[in-house]
């Protein structure tokens, strides 16, 4: 029944160490975005994709490389984790259409990433 | 660029007590101004959307409103239940991703 799920919600890992966030949707939508949570709780936005393709890519490492296998899906995959990209990483998904951005994102229960 | 700024940055009410929270916006042709709570350890769930100054949104205890440079969370005699992070965000003509305010935590004390 979850609108927008991810896996895993708790990741602990090492310094150096590559990891993959998983995101589902099952509310049909086409527009998929992943956002990073800091200490202070600022969300802000790193990626959206449309139907697949990648249309916002905000400033950040390319260590992080987003994946979508298909428009209900979106992966983000980290290279060679840091101490500073603990956070929590939060899915979201709209109905967003090219011509109107201003649907509403629903979000994913967060996951929380910790580097040791 | 594209800022927003939310006041005050926490919020204790005792239960019962009205009060606003302010989200202050510096947005270029504003699209779309977007209320969010967020509860501890889960993500925003979605609670307004304004297009346009002089519009306003009701839902149980709480109304929000927008004028040309900030909106207003009004929230009338509001519950324990109401207890969270009161997040604003806004989206503007040129740009698709939406700006976020780093929230108001709000806490109702029985």
């Amino acid at each position: 029944d979850t609108a927008v799920s991810q896996t895993p919600k708790y990741l602990v890992t090492q310094m150096g160490n590559d990891k993959s966030i998983k995101c589902e949707q099952n509310l049909g939508h086409d527009t998929m975005y992943w956002y990073k949570q800091d200490s202070k709780k600022f969300l802000k936005i790193m990626f959206s994709y449309n139907n697949k393709e990648l249309i916002i890519n905000e400033t950040v490492p390319n260590r992080f490389s987003p994946k979508s296998p298909d428009k209900a899906h979106l992966n983000l995959h980290i290279n060679s984790l840091e101490l500073g990209d603990s956070a929590v990483y939060f899915c979201a998904s709209s109905p967003k259409t090219v011509d109107d951005p201003t649907e509403t994102q629903y979000f994913g229960p967060g996951t929380r990433l910790l580097v040791l | 660029e594209d800022q927003v700024t939310q006041s005050p940055e926490a919020l204790r009410l005792q239960e019962g007590e009205s009060s606003s929270l302010n989200c202050s916006y510096t947005v270029s042709g504003l699209r779309g101004l977007f209320w969010y709570r967020q509860d501890p350890g889960k993500g925003p769930e979605f609670l307004f959307t304004l297009y346009s100054a002089g519009e306003e949104k009701e839902k149980e205890r709480l109304k929000a409103t927008l004028t040309k440079k900030e909106s207003f969370l009004h929230i009338t005699a509001p519950k324990p239940e109401d207890s969270a992070t009161y997040l604003c965000a806004a989206i503007n003509f040129g740009n698709e991703k939406l700006t976020f305010g780093t929230g108001t935590r709000l806490t109702i004390i029985p």
